[in-house]
């Protein structure tokens, strides 16, 4: 059964750092990995998508990685801002299943 | 603009109160799914479609229903709610039959039983 795992549970940066944050899954048969950002008591909006032929993607100031052999993705923020403070998810899908298995969350914060 | 929207955002309800949350997105998507979000256990599907007429079971199924007449909606029905069933609620959708597409959530609904 598939597990994700997100590391750090919860990240405090001052504004203008770069950080990392780290999404890990147990079965590498995936079939994309999703990127969302989820503020407090709202949706979750996608962030970026990555199918398992690809290697990343980027948007603005954010990047993501994957590599399926090592069951890791990192999503990648430059140049932090308060506004990027959110709770940060990855989920991710395997073949022939209907679920997206949900990482639980990085908490981030922004300082100004 | 491509959007899954929930109602109600907000409801307190009592034990016993049938109540539906209704869920609907204008992208003509096939696939559906509801979570419930709860604090320590993160995200976990009640039930999905994979397109009108067809629903399945999820992780936490019990004391929900669901029926998917049209395309565009997916109807949450708690026939007899109780207290363990206050969370915040949640509707996707994504393109596709097999879901290969991205995942679309709607704002939540927030609700709460007495």
């Amino acid at each position: 059964k598939q597990e994700v795992t997100q590391i750090p549970a919860a990240l405090s940066v001052p504004e203008g750092e770069n950080l990392v944050l780290n999404c890990s899954f147990t079965d590498s048969a995936i079939y994309n990995l999703q990127w969302f950002r989820q503020d407090p008591g709202k949706g979750l909006t996608s962030l970026l998508l990555i199918q398992s032929s690809q290697r990343e993607q980027t948007s603005g100031r954010l990047n993501a990685s994957l590599d399926k052999s090592s069951g890791r993705s990192t999503l990648y923020i430059a140049a932090s801002q308060p506004g990027d403070s959110a709770t940060y998810l990855c989920a991710v899908k395997g073949f022939g299943g209907q679920n997206f298995v949900f990482g639980p969350g990085t908490r981030l914060s922004v300082l100004p | 603009e491509a959007q899954v929207t929930q109602n109600p955002r907000y409801l307190i309800t009592v034990t016993g109160k049938k109540l539906t949350v209704t869920c609907s997105q204008n992208m003509n998507h096939e696939y559906m799914s509801w979570y419930r979000q709860d604090p320590g256990l993160g995200l976990r599907q009640i039930y999905y479609s994979m397109n009108v007429e067809v629903t399945d079971k999820g992780d936490v199924p019990e004391g929900y229903k669901v029926s998917r007449k049209e395309k565009r909606n997916f109807p949450l029905i708690l026939e007899s709610p109780s207290p363990n069933q206050t969370s915040l609620y949640f509707c996707a959708s994504s393109a596709g039959t097999q879901n290969t597409g991205e995942l679309f959530f709607g704002e939540g609904s927030r609700l709460t039983v007495l």
